[in-house]
């Protein structure tokens, strides 16, 4: 079975600074997708990004980026130009690219909550 | 386009009393999930569907049922209610095409079993 493990409970960052968000998984399987997965007060699951695990470039989008380090098991977000409306609990996710009835399942991490300070 | 919509939410039940959380999406997915998320934590997989008439249990599938006659709805049933079933409940979508396809959350039930 895989598992993600997030190890910060909390980050903070400043207004306009980049803050990183880390996550490890363990997998025997060798295709996959990772997720980053955003979830402010209001508790609605938001999708932040996602990586291909046979994709070697590290996906972006707009102020979102990720470091994916397959042999390491990593895949870390770094925020840039961190906003205020940032502020929220962070989920990193796996789901395996196998078929069967297994196929789309999400395996979450503890989550990170993060604070976004003026 | 509502997305995945899920009703009621919130809710407060009594130990023993049962209840269905209702889950609806409009957009054609094949596959519907439901979730639960504990304070603190992540979420954790309940049951899914990969389609109507077809469904399977998840990671902590205890003191649930589901079914799931059409491709739009997927409800979640508790039968006896226990105060370890209080948690936030997600109900997700997908289309389940091969692909990155995006899992669609719903805005949650908050249920507390007292």
């Amino acid at each position: 079975a895989q598992t993600v493990t997030q190890s910060q409970p909390e980050m903070s960052v400043q207004e306009a600074e980049t803050v990183t968000l880390s996550c490890t998984y363990d997998t025997s399987e060798s295709d996959y997708y990772l997720f980053w997965y955003k979830q402010p007060p209001s508790r609605q699951m938001i999708l932040v990004i996602r990586q291909e695990a046979y994709k070697q470039q590290n996906a972006t989008e707009n102020r979102f980026s990720v470091n994916f380090q397959k042999a390491a098991k990593s895949f870390s977000l770094k925020i840039s130009d961190s906003q205020l409306g940032d502020a929220a609990m962070y989920f990193c996710a796996y789901r395996s690219r196998a078929g069967g009835t297994s196929y789309g399942k999400l395996t979450f991490g503890q989550g990170t909550i993060l604070t976004v300070h003026p | 386009n509502a997305g995945v919509t899920q009703t009621p939410k919130f809710r407060i039940l009594k130990i023993g009393q049962s209840m269905t959380l209702q889950c609806t999406q409009d957009m054609n997915h094949n596959y519907m999930y439901w979730y639960r998320q504990d304070p603190g934590m992540g979420l954790k997989l309940i049951y899914y569907s990969v389609g109507a008439g077809i469904t399977d249990k998840g990671e902590v599938p205890n003191g649930y049922n589901v079914s799931r006659s059409t491709t739009e709805d997927f409800p979640l049933r508790l039968e006896l209610a226990a105060p370890s079933q209080t948690s936030v409940y997600f109900c997700a979508s997908s289309q389940g095409l091969a692909g990155v396809e995006t899992q669609y959350f719903g805005p949650g039930t908050r249920l507390l079993v007292l």
